[in-house]
């Protein structure tokens, strides 16, 4: 069962270029969507995380764009760098006492020089 | 500060075998998740303890088990293993239950069921 749809699989982006990665929920009970970046060998590590009382969010050369009325989200990275070729997770969490975090199916991001 | 860790790091098991998995939880932090990660996939909630006690799980059949330790380390136990249990599994910990608390993820144990 698949509640946080991501898009696109990978992606190739010259370096300077802005990365943009989508994912879109279907579970109204979803209030914390955070991203995460892996790196092979490792485990995910937070990047960035937003709740959906605010439209979007800014970290560095990072931003989460939210739209709630749609259920979409999108993470943007600006002037990407090869030290960002990673795969990236969203992922949803819902309300309440345990933190259930649903992962998209990930994006591997290529950065070429 | 110590980071999350796991334990082993690869695992090679034959079908119907049980296999335990560990987790040490980073310095302070109570609470421990744990995520099935098959290749090319995201990580699948298993489940989350707290304070020793199961407070959450994930579509998973009860032959996935796990214990939490006063120290909040914690271990997941596989019976009867299939193939489709290849994985990476990750243990992530945190502080608290509230969902906006950050999990840190360990590097994960590769199983590769035969």
């Amino acid at each position: 069962q698949q509640q946080v749809k991501q898009s696109p699989q990978s992606l190739i982006v010259q370096k300077g270029g802005i990365s943009i990665i989508n994912c879109a929920y279907e579970n109204t009970a979803f209030d914390y969507f955070p991203w995460y970046q892996q790196f092979p060998g490792k485990g995910p590590a937070l990047l960035i995380a937003i709740r959906p009382d605010v439209s979007e969010k800014k970290e560095g050369r990072f931003t989460i764009s939210f739209n709630k009325s749609a259920k979409q989200f999108s993470l943007h990275i600006m002037d990407s760098q090869p030290g960002d070729s990673a795969t990236y997770f969203c992922a949803a969490v819902p309300a309440g006492g345990y933190q259930k975090v649903t992962f998209g199916t990930g994006t591997k991001l290529q950065v070429i020089p | 500060e110590t980071g999350v860790t796991q334990s082993p790091t690869h695992l090679i098991k034959t079908r119907g075998q049980q296999v335990t998995l560990r987790c040490s939880s980073q310095s302070g932090h109570n609470t421990v998740s744990w995520y099935q990660q098959a290749l090319g996939q995201g990580p699948q909630f298993i489940f989350q303890y707290y304070r020793e006690e199961e407070n959450g799980r994930g579509n998973f059949p009860p032959r996935f088990s796990g214990l939490q330790f006063p120290n909040y380390s914690s271990e997941l136990n596989v019976n009867a293993l299939e193939l489709d249990d290849s994985a990476l599994y990750l243990c992530a910990s945190s502080l608290g239950l509230a969902g906006f608390n950050e999990q840190f993820f360990g590097p994960g144990t590769r199983l590769t069921v035969l």
